[in-house]
């Protein structure tokens, strides 16, 4: 099983900040990572695949980084329908594993 | 564009079994593969396993082996997990998504499953 520790658990933030979470791996997966987000009583939506290629739709302030055990969601201007919770995934074996969660909230 | 459409939600006894279905819609059916995430109340996601369903073949997370089982339908393009001996701990939103290559980009609604005595 791949272990995933994704940090911070929460963050507290403004609109207009840059904001980064991290994901580190047990060990390496190339690039198969996928970063999601996900609002309160709805489905996770996915944002950004292969670890930086952004999914169609989603925008251009999001952006992701890195390969192997390390790897990076920056959002780099908050907006107001930012403030959610942020999963990383894994896929490079099975299972699938998620992180624990980042939840963004207002400061 | 696929849109998945799950079947409503479902309260449960301890030791019974659930069945979730997954319809898919707008897409087609063989050319990707489909998972089953769950999500118990304030917790993160947890990835059960997932079908090919033109292969019928699944794969599962072994914490669930043995109690769940993917299936699915190419006739009417449905998945199906099923979750056997639930207990208290297996309270969660269920959610099938299509995993094209892993990532998990098309969501269903999601299924509340209670298990209460």
């Amino acid at each position: 099983v791949i272990w995933m520790t994704q940090s911070p658990s929460l963050l507290s933030a403004s609109t207009g900040d840059r904001v980064t979470i991290s994901c580190r791996m047990s060990q390496g997966i190339s690039s198969y990572l996928a970063w999601y987000q996900q609002k309160p009583g709805k489905a996770p939506e996915l944002l950004i695949y292969a670890a930086s290629t952004l999914q169609s739709g989603v925008p251009s302030r999001f952006s992701g980084s890195g390969s192997g055990t390390d790897f990076t969601l920056t959002i780099s201007c908050l907006q107001s329908e930012d403030f959610a919770t942020y999963y990383c995934q894994q896929y490079y074996s099975f299972p699938w594993t998620f992180g624990q969660g980042t939840k963004v909230e207002i400061k | 564009q696929v849109q998945l459409v799950q079947s409503g939600a479902e309260v449960k006894k301890p030791g019974s079994s659930v069945k979730v279905s997954c319809k898919a819609s707008g897409g087609t059916f063989s050319s990707y593969t489909i998972s089953w995430v769950r999500q118990a109340p304030g917790q993160g996601l947890e990835w059960m396993g997932r079908i090919i369903p033109i292969l019928g073949i699944a794969n599962y997370a072994q914490k669930f082996q043995g109690r769940v089982t993917i299936t699915a339908d190419k006739s009417t393009s449905t998945a199906y997990m099923e979750l056997s001996s639930l207990r208290s701990e297996d309270t969660a939103v269920y959610y099938c998504a299509t995993s094209k290559l892993g990532r998990m980009d098309v969501w269903g609604q999601g299924t509340t499953v209670t298990v209460s005595s």
